[in-house]
């Protein structure tokens, strides 16, 4: 079955610190990925995509994902986390149906 | 240039009673979708559809019904609204099956 899985559903860090969002998906999902961002009662904001030009994407505000073949992940990661950054994060892979698959999300949290 | 709209934002039904959830886009996308977000669950596909004229079930299809008459507009109609079906509703639609998909800002609705 098709699935996409977002490590940890909570993530706290410091302001100026790492932050790195795990994402692991399924190998019968199509090379096909994304990352999402929902700001509190937003909707839905692309932050970046893979669609096998590159295997390091880069992305707004920052962030930047690896896509690893080998291990099935797709994690993102930002240098320096901003207070602005503090929002939902979710993982989605391209399904068979044209829709996206999504992680559950995770949700991260930054400390002054 | 709207994107993707939807109406109305916030709804609280009674159970047992009906409503439509209204989706437009005005990028002439072919491909729009319907997720429900529940908390922990990340979003689900509900319903989608390919082209005007053409609408296919999703993950969770139980409780709504769709119709694509034209490239613009995607509504999604609850027949017999359900305490279970109190969620947050996107709408999305995209240019070709596997390209990024453009999120409305959601409707929240409450059913009691």
């Amino acid at each position: 079955a098709q699935s996409v899985t977002q490590l940890g559903s909570h993530v706290s860090v410091s302001e100026g610190a790492l932050v790195l969002l795990r994402c692991n998906y399924s190998s019968s999902v199509p090379p096909y990925l994304f990352w999402y961002v929902q700001y509190p009662n937003q909707g839905l904001q692309l932050l970046l995509k893979y669609t096998s030009a590159a295997t390091l994407v880069k992305g707004i505000n920052g962030f930047e994902a690896e896509f690893k073949k080998s291990e099935t992940s797709f994690h993102l990661t930002k240098p320096s986390a901003h207070m602005s950054d503090a929002a939902e994060y979710f993982c989605a892979g391209g399904g068979s149906q044209g829709n996206l698959i999504f992680g559950k999300g995770t949700k991260l949290s930054v400390k002054p | 240039n709207a994107g993707v709209t939807q109406t109305p934002k916030f709804q609280v039904l009674k159970t047992g009673q009906s409503m439509t959830l209204q989706c437009a886009q005005d990028m002439n996308h072919e491909y729009m979708s319907w997720y429900r977000q529940d908390p922990g669950m990340g979003l689900r596909l509900i319903h989608y559809s390919v082209g005007a004229g053409i609408t296919d079930q999703g993950e969770v299809p139980n409780g709504y019904n769709v119709s694509r008459s034209t490239t613009e507009d995607f509504p999604l109609r609850l027949l017999s609204a359900a305490p279970s079906q109190t969620s947050v509703y996107f709408c999305a639609s995209s240019s070709d099956f596997y390209n990024e998909q453009f999120f409305g800002p959601g409707t929240r609705l409450t059913v009691l």
